[in-house]
């Protein structure tokens, strides 16, 4: 079955800190793996995405994921989070051609000053 | 680009009534529409798929007569909600995604209260 594991649901950190936000996945095929971000009451905006290739992609605000088959993981990094960071996150899979994804839990990000 | 746009953001209805949320994707062609559903401080999850000129797709558990689905257009694809009840109040997001693209662009969301 498919399925996305976001263990952490609450993360704060310090403005400047360094940020990770674990994501693991279960998927029968070649996964395609999204990170999304939700502001409160807002819909979600794309941060980045891994379909193949070189396994560490950049996204939008400074974000990158790391794509580890192994461990089947695709956690999400940050040098240095900013205030305007405190979310929620949304890992995802699906397939190739946009097909249904599947979401996990959410972690939702505090940042303290 | 790849910008896909909800009306309207919030409603308000008395239960009994149906509501109609539209969804749009402004600045390209969707082939395939997705409508979510979001509980408070939960995740998204998937209710249909819609492809333009065909009947939409729902996932299990989810009453098609209930949540009535249109993909007419390219740009447009509506969920009207009949007969709300109170446990109908959600959050619903649309999602699109254009020819053979594999990424899902959202909505802001809908806010949908039933009195």
């Amino acid at each position: 079955a498919q399925s996305v594991t976001q263990p952490d649901i609450h993360i704060t950190v310090s403005e400047g800190a360094s940020l990770e936000l674990r994501c693991n996945y279960s998927y029968g095929a070649t996964p395609y793996l999204f990170w999304y971000v939700q502001s409160p009451g807002q819909g979600l905006q794309l941060l980045l995405k891994y379909f193949s290739g070189d396994t560490l992609v950049q996204g939008i605000k400074g974000f990158e994921a790391e794509f580890k088959r192994s461990q089947s993981s695709f956690n999400l990094r940050k040098p240095s989070v900013h205030w305007s960071d405190a979310a929620e996150y949304f890992c995802a899979v699906g397939g190739k051609g946009a097909q249904k994804l599947v979401f996990g839990q959410g972690t939702r990000l505090t940042i303290n000053p | 680009g790849a910008v896909v746009s909800q009306h309207p953001s919030w409603v308000i209805c008395k239960s009994g009534t149906s509501v109609k949320i539209e969804c749009r994707s402004l600045d390209f062609q969707a082939t395939t529409m997705f409508w979510y559903r979001q509980f408070p401080k939960q995740s998204l999850m998937l209710m249909a798929t819609s492809n333009e000129g065909s009947k939409a797709t729902y996932e299990q558990g989810v009453e098609k007569d209930k949540f009535l689905i249109n993909h007419a257009s390219l740009t447009l694809s509506t969920l009207t909600v009949t007969s709300a009840h109170p446990e109908d109040s959600s959050f619903y997001i649309c999602s699109a995604s254009a020819g053979n693209a594999d990424t899902q662009y959202f909505g802001p969301g809908t806010r949908l209260t039933v009195l």
